[in-house]
């Protein structure tokens, strides 16, 4: 079975450019999630999706970052314009519904992104 | 926000070794689970804990959920080489899907 599949794995951009990262959930998987991982914050939640409804983006560090789910098969986090700080790997995750006890989520590769 | 203690942040052991990791909390979790992150990967599910007290084993993997609910341990026995990577601890609290993460420790392995 195909995992959850996230391009570019790797992303290299000049600073005030719009980056667009890409996720391929697991089908059949209702719950998507965005992660950011750092050396100094490690796994950071940013925002996630039930049935590509937007449930929680308290994570989402500030306006430039947005993340859409048009269908249940995909899924962007956009950063515009992107800064140095930005920099890190950005991990997607999804994970089944309710239907008895709880599912976990699977983890993509990530996308390593480099600001320049 | 709620945090996970891990340790330790590091380890290097020999091949053959016995491994021992934790997570701690100040608050309360329903739920526990243990992840494995090696260079250039996303994290990989290694074991999932429901019920406090719980003791669980994948292979040489045995994890257990603290009867407190506050704290969930990881043991490798006989480590061998491959078991190399950063091992994550995870927390869910009640009804949230929401998980909160350990900051990791690294394991090395020396053949």
């Amino acid at each position: 079975d195909a995992g959850v599949i996230q391009s570019p794995r790797h992303e290299v951009t000049e600073m005030g450019q719009e980056v667009t990262l890409r996720c391929k959930p697991i089908s059949g998987h209702d719950y998507l999630f965005w992660y950011r991982q750092t050396m100094m914050r490690g796994l950071e939640l940013l925002i996630y999706f039930n049935n590509n409804v937007p449930i929680d983006d308290s994570g989402m560090p500030e306006d430039r970052f947005s993340a859409k789910m048009p269908n249940a098969s995909f899924s962007t986090l956009k950063i515009q314009p992107s800064e140095p700080r930005d920099s890190a790997v950005y991990f997607c995750a999804s994970k089944p519904g309710r239907g008895g006890s709880y599912q976990p989520q699977h983890f993509g590769d990530g996308t390593r992104l480099s600001i320049l | 926000g709620q945090q996970l203690n891990q340790s330790p942040q590091s380890m290097f052991i020999q091949e053959g070794e016995d491994v021992s990791m934790n997570c701690t909390s100040s608050s309360i979790f329903n739920t526990w689970l243990w992840y494995k992150q090696e260079p250039g990967e996303g994290p990989v599910l290694l074991i999932a804990l429901y019920k406090a007290g719980e003791l669980t084993s994948n292979g040489r993997l045995t994890a257990q959920f603290g009867i407190t609910r506050k704290d969930s341990f990881l043991n490798i026995s006989a480590s061998i080489p491959s078991d190399v990577g950063i091992y994550f601890c995870a927390g869910r609290q009640g009804g949230s899907e929401k998980l909160v993460f350990g900051k990791g420790t690294k394991l090395t392995v020396n053949p």
